[in-house]
């Protein structure tokens, strides 16, 4: 049972637009949802998170926007560069397990085109 | 500042055959999680290790066990290899239990023939 649906499976952005990746899950326990950025060859880097008292977190070009009603969660990249060319992953945890028990989704192979 | 860091970075074993990877923590992490990216897929949760025991266990049958040392530093043991266990393991750690953000290091290329 995959409890963090990530969407698209891919994404060709071009330089300077804006990339959104949104995932939705379903057990309600969760309480923390990072999002992941992962390079080939390299482990997942955490880019940023969020905690279900705040709708939206923002920090540089990078945003979260979380629906709890509709246990659903977003990323926003502004200014997609080539560089930000990667798969990014959405995860959540419960109390229960803490910030390291992850439940991950499959993850967005994100193209930003020069 | 060391990073995690996990060796060896790729190997390749044969059905029935047994494996140890290892992992140490980033500096100032006393706390160890293991997972399983199989390719094209998110990471999966294995174990966490805090104070040499384990902790939390994810879906992964008795095959998979795993060992922590004073000095924190981690391995994972894979018995009786199957075709199905070819996949990324990737060590995290954190700076306490149940806190912090989560270090992943660059994994452990497993393929099993």
């Amino acid at each position: 049972q995959q409890q963090v649906k990530q969407s698209p499976q891919s994404l060709i952005v071009q330089k300077g637009g804006i990339s959104i990746i949104n995932c939705a899950y379903e057990n309600t326990a969760f309480d923390y949802f990072p999002w992941y950025q992962q390079f080939p060859g390299k482990g997942p880097a955490l880019l940023i998170a969020i905690r279900p008292d705040v709708s939206e977190k923002k920090e540089g070009r990078f945003t979260i926007s979380f629906n709890k009603s509709a246990k659903q969660f977003s990323l926003h990249i502004m200014d997609s560069q080539p560089g930000d060319s990667a798969t990014y992953f959405c995860a959540a945890s419960s109390p229960q397990g803490g910030s390291e028990k992850l439940v991950f989704g499959k993850g967005t192979k994100l193209t930003v085109n020069p | 500042d060391a990073g995690v860091t996990q060796s060896p970075t790729h190997l390749i074993k044969t059905r029935g055959q047994q494996v140890t990877l290892r992992c140490s923590p980033k500096s100032g992490h006393d706390t160890v999680s293991w997972y399983q990216q199989a390719l094209g897929q998110g990471p999966q949760f294995i174990f966490q290790y805090y104070e040499e025991e384990e902790r939390q266990r994810g879906n992964f049958p008795d095959r998979f066990s795993g060992h922590q040392f004073p000095n924190y530093s981690s391995e994972l043991n894979v018995n009786a290899l199957l075709l199905g266990d070819s996949a990324l393991y990737l060590c995290a750690s954190s700076p306490t239990l149940r806190g912090g953000e989560l270090f992943f290091g660059e994994g452990s290329r497993l393929t099993v023939l």
